[in-house]
């Protein structure tokens, strides 16, 4: 069964510091790696998106992948207390029937403490 | 851009009647929606894939016959939840994807309550 795991927090990060998200996942044929934000009661937000190994800076957000270690992360520089919600990680995979569907972790809940 | 629309964001009905939710990409023709659902404090559940112009594809546990999905133009679709229980409430959200793209753009959520 294909997987995507995180931790699932709260993690608790002080305002300023950088908050740092992990995920792994179990399908070698995943291509594509996306990390969104959901705060309570909303739906979920795309904030990263990443498709090969190395890093991608995209304001304070830095994408980082390992495809040999099935590993994607998410880095936050100078957190901020907006930056408090759940984020959710997500890898793309193929079903029985070639559809395309993401598999999704089970998110990490942030916290960022003023 | 990439902006997913949904209607009614929350709505109230009574055990044994039909609840429609629509969906439509905004800025964007969406080759694929998608429909989830999600209890509090729980992560989101894939109930069904639609492809314009196609029947959707239901995930394993998720009954066809009452949650009906229509996607009948590049824009819309539509999602209608039958003879609704109680163990229905939930927070339902469709997301789409369009072209050759593989990332999900998500609408507001409907939150449901079967009373």
């Amino acid at each position: 069964q294909k997987e995507v795991e995180q931790n699932s927090g709260p993690l608790s990060v002080p305002e300023g510091a950088i908050a740092s998200l992990n995920c792994t996942y179990s399908d070698r044929g995943s291509q594509s790696f996306f990390w969104y934000r959901q705060y309570s009661g909303k739906s979920p937000e795309l904030i990263m998106s990443i498709y090969s190994n190395g890093d991608k800076e995209d304001g304070r957000f830095t994408a980082q992948l390992n495809k040999a270690s099935q590993y994607v992360s998410l880095l936050i520089r100078d957190s901020q207390p907006s930056d408090s919600a759940t984020y959710l990680c997500a890898v793309t995979s193929w079903g029985t029937d070639s559809n395309y569907q993401l598999i999704w972790g089970a998110g990490t809940k942030l916290i960022i403490k003023p | 851009g990439a902006v997913v629309s949904q209607h009614p964001s929350r709505v109230i009905c009574k055990s044994g009647t039909s609840v429609k939710i629509e969906c439509r990409s905004l800025d964007f023709q969406a080759t694929t929606m998608f429909w989830y659902r999600q209890f509090p404090k729980q992560s989101l559940m894939l109930m069904a894939t639609s492809n314009e112009g196609s029947k959707a594809t239901y995930e394993q546990g998720v009954e066809k016959d009452k949650f009906l999905i229509n996607h009948a133009s590049l824009t819309l679709s539509t999602l209608t939840v039958t003879s609704a229980h109680p163990e229905d409430s939930s927070f339902y959200i469709c997301s789409a994807r369009g072209g050759q793209s593989y990332e999900q753009y998500f609408g507001p959520g409907t939150r449901l309550t079967v009373t």
